[in-house]
């Protein structure tokens, strides 16, 4: 149980592109859902946090037109990187929180999404 | 914001011997996780320990917590080729944010 999907694995893209990157809970339900950027050899970041039907938290530097965030659904989040740029690339991280906000905060990660901006 | 620092930030050890990974982080939780990220990959979720835990068991590995001296460590027992990761602590912000540290890079050596 607790399983999270990413989609795509990876994805190869010209600079001024966007990507779309799809986040899903595959055996649960999650009303919120992070998501985490991480360079080589570096920790990971948290990017925002993707609340269901209401606008994401970004955290402090992350600009938000840059990186769209819509969780439409209990099992679906998804982070656009709009007009992507070569230091845009890197490891795109989504996790999921089990058992809403009165639970222990038990999140379970995707298996990320590797960027690589032409 | 609260992040836990984890060390050594490097450990080297040959197989089916144990590996001590230690993590101190700053204000008072409720409950502390433990993450295992192998190479290029996500993270996966080996345990949380609650705050009224004291110690607490999954196979090969045992977590202990002590909130007096806010911190918490990781055992890995017979250490396996496979366990070949980095391993991360993630005490929580506020009920539900994680802020990761840079993590204890792990190679068992077979």
């Amino acid at each position: 149980g607790a399983v999270v999907s990413q989609h795509p694995s990876w994805v190869i893209c010209k600079s001024g592109t966007s990507v779309k990157i799809e986040c899903r809970s595959l055996d649960f339900q999650a009303t919120t859902m992070f998501w985490y950027r991480q360079f080589p050899k570096q920790s990971l970041m948290l990017m925002a946090t993707s609340n269901e039907g209401s606008k994401a938290t970004y955290e402090q530097g992350v600009e938000k037109d840059k990186f769209l965030i819509n969780h439409a659904s209990l099992t679906l989040s998804t982070l656009t990187v709009t007009s992507a740029h070569p230091e845009d690339s890197s490891f795109y991280i989504c996790s999921a929180l089990l058992g809403g906000a009165t639970k222990y905060n038990e999140q379970f990660f995707g298996p990320g999404t590797r960027l690589t901006v032409l | 914001s609260q992040q836990g620092e984890e060390d050594p930030q490097a450990l080297s050890i040959q197989e089916g011997e144990n590996a001590t990974m230690n993590c101190s982080y700053k204000t008072s939780i409720n409950n502390l996780q433990w993450y295992r990220q192998n190479s290029g990959r996500g993270l996966v979720h080996l345990i949380l320990i609650r705050s009224n835990e004291r110690e607490k068991h999954s196979g090969r590995l045992r977590v202990t917590l002590d909130t007096s001296k806010k911190s918490s460590s990781l055992l890995i027992t017979a250490s396996r080729a496979a366990d070949t990761a980095s391993y991360f602590c993630a005490p929580p912000v506020g009920y539900n944010k994680l802020i990761f540290g840079a993590g204890t890079r792990l190679a068992v050596h077979p």
